[in-house]
């Protein structure tokens, strides 16, 4: 249980383009979706947090018109990372939380979206 | 804001050894602290989670400890195996949002 999937795994895009990912929690509905960047040999630095049907909350420093972040359904969240350029570069990673009493802080990550903008 | 520090950065050890990885938060509200297992090119995976209101748990080879007077917490692998080797996160929270220790990077030897 508790399976989360990303879509691409991997994307290499030209700089000035836009570049949409995926998550999806497979076997549970998530009350809260995360994304997190990481860079080489690096921990994790959260984005965002985004509940079903709301806006998402971005951390200082996170440009909420560069990242767009929608959570359509308790299974489903979307990054778009528009006009990307090489400094974008990253390993993207959601996490989803589950909606259930027993869990309500755990978070079940993805396998991540490496990309590459050229 | 809290704070996680983690120790060491990498570790070694022999197969069949144990090994320690300790992390400090700073936030003494922080009430949940799990740990995760990352390989590479991959997501991290949760391998153990402890609350505060528990001082110690098992599963199988792994064991976390949380000392909240101290304000730390420790994982234990126990009879390492070569597929232990990983990067290995801690993070503590006190609601939804994690703060992630900087990781240590395990080798187990063969």
């Amino acid at each position: 249980g508790a399976v989360v999937s990303q879509h691409p795994s991997r994307v290499i895009c030209k700089s000035g383009t836009s570049v949409k990912i995926e998550c999806r929690s497979l076997d549970f509905q998530a009350t809260t979706m995360f994304w997190y960047r990481q860079f080489p040999k690096q921990s994790l630095m959260l984005m965002a947090t985004s509940n079903e049907g709301s806006k998402a909350t971005y951390e200082q420093g996170v440009e909420k018109d560069k990242f767009l972040i929608n959570h359509a359904s308790l299974t489903l969240s979307t990054l778009t990372v528009t006009s990307a350029h090489p400094e974008d570069s990253s390993f993207y990673i959601c996490s989803a939380n589950p909606r259930s009493h027993h869990s309500t802080d755990t978070q079940y990550f993805g396998p991540g979206t490496r990309l590459t903008v050229l | 804001g809290e704070n996680v520090e983690q120790h060491p950065s990498t570790l070694s050890v022999q197969e069949g050894d144990s090994a320690v990885i300790k992390c400090t938060y700073s936030d003494s509200a922080s009430n949940y602290f799990p740990w995760y297992k990352q390989e590479l090119g991959k997501g991290p995976q949760l391998i153990i989670d402890i609350r505060s209101n528990v001082g110690e748990k098992k599963d199988q080879r792994i064991a976390v400890t949380l000392n909240k007077t101290a304000k730390h917490f420790s994982l234990h692998i126990t009879e390492t195996q070569p597929e232990d080797s990983a990067v290995y996160f801690c993070a503590a929270s006190k609601g939804q949002n994690f703060v992630f220790g900087p990781g240590t990077r395990l080798s187990v030897l063969p």
